[in-house]
């Protein structure tokens, strides 16, 4: 299967602290999308990187949030000092340059106690 | 910013039913898509589509697009309670195009048997 992965699927932490998701795109997606699903809602825009470069940051992306695509194939997402309100789904999707179609990922569901 | 109105939010409905679910906005997409979710799981694609107008069939889907490019409609004949998920319509706007989607809050569909 050569679709969007990510790692990991659930994940319980403590308040306060830091936490890391990676995603791994659709191979030869140069496009690849990070948004947070909260239950009852549809899904929000955090950031969005084109290779490696990150070309847009939503608001709700806090200082508490980092992004990386080091080398423009998977990507992490980093929550630091972790807060009851993040928790959330974070889904990762991934898009061919020129396409209009975005491919998700099952998401990592994240809990914070 | 821009908003994507989805209706109903709710639908619980019998085998054998059809329904119509309706994506509406001021604001005028490059694209809209239709994605089903199941609980736990990320969006999965089930349509694209681009031009005003434009009306798509999946067996027993049918999606339209407004001749202005400002909603959409999913038209599902016959439901089967393998429909049942949430339902969510995204779309990219001539300036968004290249980066984010922006989603409505989605359709939550029960069909019961």
């Amino acid at each position: 299967d050569t679709g969007v992965s990510q790692d990991p699927r659930h994940k319980i932490t403590k308040r306060g602290q830091n936490v890391t998701f990676r995603c791994d795109p659709i191979s030869e997606h140069n496009r690849l999308y990070w948004y947070r699903q909260t239950l009852g809602q549809g899904p929000e825009f955090l950031t969005y990187f084109q290779n490696e470069a990150q070309l847009e940051k939503s608001r709700l992306l806090s200082d508490r949030f980092s992004a990386e695509r080091p080398k423009g194939s998977f990507s992490t997402l980093e929550i630091q000092r972790t807060e009851q309100g993040d928790s959330a789904m974070y889904l990762c999707a991934s898009r061919l340059s020129g396409g209009n179609e975005q491919f998700f990922g099952p998401g990592t569901r994240l809990t914070v106690l | 910013t821009q908003l994507l109105e989805q209706s109903p939010q709710f639908l619980s409905i019998q085998e054998g039913e059809n329904l119509t679910v309706y994506c509406n906005s001021s604001s005028v997409f490059s694209s809209l898509q239709w994605y089903r979710q199941e609980p736990g799981e990320g969006p999965v694609l089930l349509v694209t589509v681009v031009t005003g107008g434009e009306v798509k069939k999946l067996k027993r889907l049918t999606f339209q697009f407004g001749d202005a490019r400002k909603d959409s409609s999913l038209h599902i004949t016959a439901a089967q309670p393998g429909d049942t998920g949430l339902y969510l319509c995204a779309g990219a706007t001539e300036e968004t195009s290249g980066s984010r989607l922006t989603f409505g809050e989605g359709t939550q569909l029960t069909v019961n048997p």
